[in-house]
């Protein structure tokens, strides 16, 4: 079981780009999750998934888009990238109804 | 999800127990307690969770009051690699479409050799 994994582990963007953040999970789980972790803060939730083809945001979705055509994939994408979404992304999964969630290692991603 | 709140900051010692603790007053009956670390630069790791019995896995034990309004994670020999921030949150379990976790700032935990 390779859990929960996240391509890239960094990224720098400049301003006004586009780009996709990865993430896969092998464990069947039907619920995934980003969240973002600005410095010295706590995690925030940007959008989240209860199965394929559904999807939902969370606190924070302004400027990200996902989709989620099967259960194993989660990608989060960043239409026109700004230094404010300058941060650590955070993909996590777990089964419906639990509070278990497992978590990547995260993205580091730095906007110009 | 009812609110909690942690202290800052913690330190430990190396070998002896660390007692985080946790205070979630508005918690309502349905609504388990959970607890989370994240040691530095990694993503958060599932520690132990209960609802109203006391509880003990192989990393902790999370004592719950008999109100509920409070709790504290006791890893029983802080090692150097505990040092981490430690999250307590509080939601509900069982079915529904929303299965977030609100994440506050935590605890950081230092244990001291």
């Amino acid at each position: 079981n390779a859990g929960v994994t996240q391509t890239p582990k960094f990224q720098v963007l400049k301003t006004g780009q586009s780009m996709t953040l990865q993430c896969a999970q092998d464990m069947n789980h039907e619920y995934m999750s980003w969240y973002r972790q600005d410095p010295g803060m706590g995690l925030r939730l940007i959008h989240y998934s209860v199965g394929a083809g559904i999807t939902d945001q969370g606190e924070v979705p302004n400027g990200y888009n996902v989709s989620r055509s099967t259960t194993e994939d989660f990608p989060l994408r960043l239409l026109s990238a700004a230094p404010s979404q300058t941060s650590v992304y955070f993909c996590a999964s777990s089964y419906l109804g639990s509070g278990t969630q497992y978590f990547g290692p995260g993205t580091r991603l730095t906007v110009l | 999800d009812a609110k909690t709140t942690q202290p800052t900051s913690m330190d430990c010692a190396e070998g002896r127990a660390a007692n985080l603790p946790c205070n979630h007053s508005t918690i309502s009956g349905n609504e388990y307690v959970y607890w989370y670390r994240q040691i530095h630069s990694q993503g958060p790791q599932y520690i132990i969770h209960g609802l109203k019995n006391n509880e003990t896995n192989e990393m902790a034990s999370l004592i719950i009051t008999e109100d509920r309004k409070s709790s504290t994670l006791i890893l029983p020999h802080a090692t150097l690699r505990d040092t981490a921030v430690y999250y307590c949150i509080v939601r509900v379990g069982g079915g529904g479409s929303n299965y977030k976790l609100t994440f506050g700032k935590g605890t950081l935990l230092t244990v001291n050799p």
